[in-house]
């Protein structure tokens, strides 16, 4: 069975300091993995997909995520925070014609 | 391209009554899933269709359905409302499972009193 667990429901950063949101995977077949973003009172948006072509995936709003099959891990990163980034982010793993969601990481950017 | 739009946005129902909510997909997407959004349990898959057909379903009673049109929008069905059906319900489509991402409607609000 695949799951998805975000490490930390909350993480408050600073503007312009690094922004790291956790995710580790269990599947036992090569994933395919997403991270999606949620501002309040909309649904989920993309931000970026691991589907095996490189390990290191660039998203949408400077947002990038690191592939380690070695700790089972999709962690998603951005250098400088911005007060916009302020939402919800889930990861995501696909597989057997399901998408499974962590539980979310709640993003707090302080000025 | 539009998006997935579902309807309602809101809705509000008594304990007892059943509910239909309506998710119109991206055209040209196939596969329409369902999910259950709450503060409590995260988002919960309910089930997921392609071509009319149910391929996969979660762990729900079976007050809750759904159903696929041949033009791909799905509808899915609640009866017997209980207080804790309360949730934002969202559908979301792509053009098939797994390997491509979802596109998420903006979720209808369901309060159950």
């Amino acid at each position: 069975a695949q799951s998805v667990t975000q490490l930390g429901s909350h993480v408050s950063v600073s503007e312009g300091a690094l922004v790291l949101l956790r995710c580790n995977y269990s599947s036992s077949v090569p994933p395919y993995l997403f991270w999606y973003v949620q501002y309040p009172n909309q649904g989920l948006q993309l931000l970026l997909k691991y589907t095996s072509a490189a390990t290191l995936v660039k998203g949408i709003n400077g947002f990038e995520a690191e592939f380690k099959k070695s700790e089972t891990s999709f962690h998603l990163t951005k250098p400088s925070a911005h007060m916009s980034d302020a939402a919800e982010y889930f990861c995501a793993v696909s597989g057997g014609f399901k998408t499974i969601f962590g539980a979310g990481t709640r993003l707090f950017v302080k000025a | 391209k539009a998006g997935v739009t579902q309807t309602p946005r809101y809705l509000i129902k008594t304990r007892g009554q059943q509910v239909t909510l309506s998710c119109s997909p991206i055209s040209g997407h196939r596969s329409v899933s369902w999910y259950q959004q709450t503060p409590g349990q995260g988002l919960q898959f309910l089930f997921e269709y392609f071509s009319e057909t149910q391929r996969n379903k979660g762990n729900f009673p079976g007050r809750f359905s759904g159903r696929q049109f041949s033009n791909s929008r799905s509808e899915m069905n609640v009866s017997t409302l209980e207080l804790g059906d309360s949730a934002l319900y969202l559908c979301a489509s792509s053009l098939r499972e797994e390997t491509t991402p979802l596109h998420f409607g903006n979720g209808t609000r369901l309060t159950v009193t």
